[in-house]
């Protein structure tokens, strides 16, 4: 089973500010990486896949890197909705897919 | 539209059974993989079951002898029968569906259900 490790655990960012987040592979997943933002009481949303796609509908400001073992999401400018948990998930060898414990993106 | 609908949640104790349904409309479980992740209160993303497509199934290793998860085409809705439950197991438990493998490796997760909240509580 491969196990994603995200940090920080905890990122505290202003409004307006960029915010980065890591997503690492326990082994290679290629690009086989998605993203997911969840907010309390709410299902998570698929916001990227394949390491850098976009899904329908996300905004330009999120942008995802990386491939093999470091991965990266990026929020170019945060919006107050963006305040959320951000969860990765490997779709390379399954089953199990895999998810990283997460990052939540506070307010500072 | 794609709607997933979960339905069967409760609070059972220890040792009881559970049947989760997830009705779903806007598109075809019987041709698509489908999979139920279970979040724990507080605490991460936990992948749990898949059924594919061709009626192929796997379940994760806390659940394996414990959990079957199952489809009705004529429904076209999606079950989670939860035998032996433990307190571990207290979760809200979500029906999800893949990409569309023509568009990505099958994985990613773009509709979920709003989930059903199990406690397994004495």
């Amino acid at each position: 089973e491969i196990v994603m490790t995200q940090s920080p655990a905890t990122l505290s960012v202003s409004p307006g500010e960029r915010a980065t987040l890591s997503c690492r592979a326990s082994q290679s997943v290629n690009r086989n990486l998605a993203w997911y933002q969840q907010k309390p009481g709410q299902a998570p949303r698929l916001l990227i896949y394949g390491a850098s796609t976009r899904a329908t509908g996300i905004a330009a400001r999120f942008s995802g890197s990386g491939s093999g073992t470091e991965f990266t999401l990026t929020i170019s400018s945060l919006q107050s909705e963006d305040f959320a948990v951000y969860y990765c998930q490997q779709y390379n060898n399954w089953p199990p897919w895999t998810f990283g414990q997460g990052t939540k993106v506070e307010i500072k | 539209e794609v709607q997933l609908v979960e339905s069967g949640g409760g609070l059972v104790q220890p040792g009881e059974s559970l049947r989760l349904s997830c009705a779903a409309s806007g598109f075809d479980v019987s041709n698509n993989y489908m999979s139920w992740v279970r979040q724990a209160p507080g605490k991460g993303l936990e992948w749990v079951s898949v059924i594919y497509s061709g009626g192929i199934t796997y379940s994760a290793v806390s659940v394996k002898g414990r959990f079957t998860i199952s489809r009705d085409n004529s429904k076209n809705t999606l079950y989670l029968q939860m035998n032996s439950l433990r307190a571990d197991d207290t979760a809200v438990y979500y029906c999800a569906k893949y990409l569309d493998p023509r568009i990505a490796a099958t994985g990613p997760i773009d509709f979920w259900g709003q989930g059903t909240l199990v406690t397994v509580s004495s």
